[in-house]
């Protein structure tokens, strides 16, 4: 248990409002990494955080942001929702051992866009 | 660019047959680290193993098998004796140390179904 909590579990929502999902971690960890997961495509990268204020694009970013303020929390948000972004987002994080890259998943949030 | 391919998509088994989950990369770095991830209909993923590029050596953990093959660009996994239990969806995943914070790029996945 890599002490990650993910905030809501479940969200539906209407197209065009904003949405915000929160990642919580306990254990200090730097990275932190939040994935969209869609059939046909595995989990794909949105964003990724590697220190409080510090943040970065990954592979299918349009549409959404992060911010991260405080070392535990890292926040994914959809600024106006569309529909192609229902999908199961996971939160993760990067164990600080050196030479691993192990990635530990948060419990998931299932976002329904109607 | 990495890429990742699951060619399985579905696979069928009776329980205590053997099955085989396929996984084939592609990177252009000669360090790297390779992932099998687990997520039962539960929804949860589930860390299985990570091996790196330099260590070519096979794993075995209780009915569970890895043969990681550089030359081939292969990392399959192997169930023996498969269970109930063992039906999930597996990932295979790469990652590097250089590109976006060391982010995974996934496989599609291989639906495993374990018939009783």
């Amino acid at each position: 248990d890599a002490g990650i909590t993910q905030s809501p579990r479940h969200k539906v929502t209407e197209t065009g409002t904003p949405v915000t999902l929160r990642c919580h971690q306990t254990e200090n960890h730097r990275y932190m990494y939040w994935y969209r997961q869609d059939p046909g495509h595995g989990l794909r990268l949105i964003h990724y955080s590697y220190g409080v204020k510090d943040t970065d694009k990954g592979e299918v970013s349009d549409g959404y942001s992060v911010s991260r303020s405080k070392t535990e929390d890292f926040l994914l948000t959809l600024e106006s929702a569309t529909s192609s972004q229902t999908s199961v987002y996971f939160c993760a994080i990067r164990l600080r051992l050196a030479g691993t890259n192990e990635q530990f998943f948060g419990p998931g949030t299932r976002l329904t866009v109607l | 660019a990495q890429k990742v391919t699951q060619a399985q998509t579905e696979i069928s088994v009776v329980e205590k047959e053997d099955v085989t989950l396929d996984c084939v990369y592609e990177t252009r770095d000669t360090t790297y680290y390779l992932f099998w991830y687990k997520q039962p209909p539960s929804g949860e993923l589930v860390f299985l193993i990570r091996r790196n590029s330099f260590d070519e050596q096979n794993e075995i953990s209780g009915r569970y098998s890895w043969n990681f093959q550089k030359s081939t660009s292969s990392f399959n996994f192997t169930i023996t004796a498969s269970q109930v239990v063992d039906s999930a969806v597996y990932f295979c995943a790469l990652s590097n140390e250089e590109t976006s914070g060391s982010r995974l790029t996934f496989g599609e996945g291989t639906q495993l179904t374990v018939n009783p």
